[in-house]
C-alpha cells in the first residue's frame, strides 16, 4: 500500500514569492491534516480536514496561508506571499477516521527555504 | 490545553544497550492515545509505539516498550538492544480521539558502535 506523499520534497524560493505544497493521503482515508515542523521542534498543527470539510483550522494563519481539499482527496498548501520565518518542514498526514483510536500515517515532508 | 514536555534533548547509548527516553504529559482528560514517533534524516515520521489510556498493561512492540503511568502522566520508551539504525529524533505525542497530536520537543538518540 503506498504512503502519504508530498511534493515537493524541497523548495527554496525568494521572500514575498508565492509556493504551494500537495499532498496526496493514504487510499481510503478521509482526514488529512497539515503540520508544521520548525528546525529543533516538534510538529504543530495548521489544519485538519475531514473529507472536504476543514473542521480545525485555528492554528492557519489566514493572513497568508490558504489550504483546499477538493474531492476530499488530494489537498494543497498555499503560502503567499511567503516570510522568512516560513522557513521549515511542512508535514501531511493522513487516518482513516473510523474510530477513536485511528493512526495518523506521515509522508515524507517538504523542507522550505525563504531567502 | 495539553502539552507534551520531552527533558531530555539528547540521549547517547552503545549498541546493543538499552536506552529510556522520557516524556510527560498534561491533560485533565481521561480517555487518549499516546505515542513514540521515530524521525530519521529523511524526515517520514515513523510510528514506533501507542498507548491506550484506559489500558493498565504497557505496550511492547519488539524491541520498544514502554512504562505508562497514569497517575504521574508519564510515558517513558524503553529500547532495548540498540541498533545503529535505531538513530533519529524521538518524539512523544498526545492525542485525544481523531484530533490533532500534540508533540513534545523531541530528543536526539545517537547509537555508538
Amino acid at each position: 500500500e503506498a504512503g502519504v506523499v508530498q511534493s515537493p520534497r524541497y523548495k527554496i524560493i525568494e521572500k514575498k514569492q508565492p509556493v504551494a505544497f500537495w499532498c496526496n493521503p493514504i487510499s481510503g482515508h478521509n482526514t488529512l491534516y497539515w503540520y508544521l515542523q520548525n528546525l529543533g521542534q516538534g510538529p504543530e498543527l495548521l489544519i485538519r480536514y475531514e473529507n472536504e470539510e476543514a473542521v480545525d483550522d485555528s492554528q492557519l494563519p489566514k493572513d497568508r496561508f490558504s489550504a483546499e481539499r477538493l474531492k476530499g482527496v488530494d489537498s494543497t498548501l498555499k503560502i503567499q506571499p511567503a516570510e522568512l520565518g516560513d522557513s521549515a518542514v511542512y508535514l501531511c498526514a493522513s487516518s482513516d477516521g473510523t474510530s477513536f483510536s485511528d493512526t495518523q500515517y506521515f509522508g515524507p515532508g517538504t523542507r522550505l527555504t525563504v531567502l | 490545553a495539553q502539552t507534551v514536555t520531552q527533558s531530555q534533548p539528547e540521549m547517547s547509548v552503545q549498541e546493543a544497550e538499552t536506552v529510556t527516553l522520557s516524556c510527560t504529559y498534561d491533560t485533565s482528560e481521561s480517555d487518549y492515545y499516546l505515542f513514540w514517533y521515530k524521525q530519521p534524516p529523511s524526515r517520514q515520521m515513523i510510528l514506533v509505539i501507542r498507548q491506550e489510556a484506559y489500558k493498565q498493561q504497557n505496550a511492547t512492540e519488539n524491541r520498544f516498550s514502554v512504562n505508562f503511568q497514569k497517575a504521574a502522566k508519564s510515558f517513558s520508551l524503553k529500547i532495548s538492544d540498540s541498533q545503529l539504525g535505531d538513530a533519529a529524533m524521538y518524539f512523544c505525542a498526545y492525542r485525544r480521539g481523531a484530533q490533532k497530536l500534540v508533540f513534545g520537543q523531541g530528543t536526539r538518540l545517537t547509537i555508538n558502535p
